[in-house]
């Protein structure tokens, strides 16, 4: 099955310490994008990538830090350094700047 | 700041009704645009995408583009409750540094009465 694959769907964090989010595609996608997304809010956009070994702050890339070493893979490491993480993650990817997005089922981060 | 702006809404319609979703863009560059469908507490989904300026049509879905006065529209005909969602619209333009390539308005929240 072709998709996007975020694990895991849950995902429960201590003050102060970090997470990875992982996001995983087999579309042969170039870009791909993290947003975050609060109750009631628009997506906003954290990191994007379009090529492999490149990538490029969004809006909201404090305390939050991402690699993409392999074209198939963009994950996202939530730093102690974001304070307020509690939130909807979500993964995308497209086959270039140009096309649609395709989301993955998303990740649901809560600080304990 | 590229902006895409959506009346929030919400917008409620009866079962069986037309229901008209709006979006504005200020990127005069922008190329692509797409239309998603957001259930609550689900990742959305894309329901359309348009290139070029006139109507395309699928199914219950009918995308509208005008890039002279930069407005998209997404028409659903005969809703049905199971079309209660929130719809964003994208758009896809220039790079835009830290706002990326790909721009969501906030969306829409529909409503559809049986």
């Amino acid at each position: 099955d072709g998709g996007i694959t975020q694990s895991p769907k849950y995902l429960f964090r201590k003050e102060g310490q970090n997470v990875t989010l992982s996001c995983e595609q087999n579309l042969n996608h170039d870009a791909m994008y993290w947003y975050r997304q609060d109750p009631g809010q628009g997506l906003r956009l954290i990191y994007y990538s379009q090529i492999v070994n490149d990538f490029q702050k969004g809006d909201i890339a404090e305390g939050y830090s991402v690699s993409r070493e392999k074209k198939e893979s963009f994950p996202l490491t939530v730093t102690s350094a974001q304070k307020n993480p509690t939130a909807f993650y979500l993964c995308a990817s497209s086959l270039d700047r140009d096309t649609e997005a395709f989301f993955g089922q998303g990740t649901r981060l809560t600080v304990v | 700041q590229k902006e895409v702006e959506q009346n929030s809404g919400p917008l409620s319609v009866p079962e069986g009704a037309i229901a008209s979703l709006n979006c504005t863009y200020s990127d005069r560059g922008s190329q692509s645009f797409f239309w998603y469908r957001q259930y609550s507490g689900k990742s959305p989904e894309l329901i359309m995408s348009i290139y070029s300026n006139g109507d395309k049509e699928d199914g219950r879905f009918t995308a509208q583009l005008n890039k002279a006065s930069q407005y998209v529209s997404l028409l659903i005909r005969d809703s049905q409750p199971s079309d209660s969602a929130t719809y964003l619209c994208a758009v896809n333009g220039e790079d835009g540094g830290s706002q990326g390539n790909l721009i969501f308005g906030k969306g829409t929240k529909l409503s559809v009465k049986p």
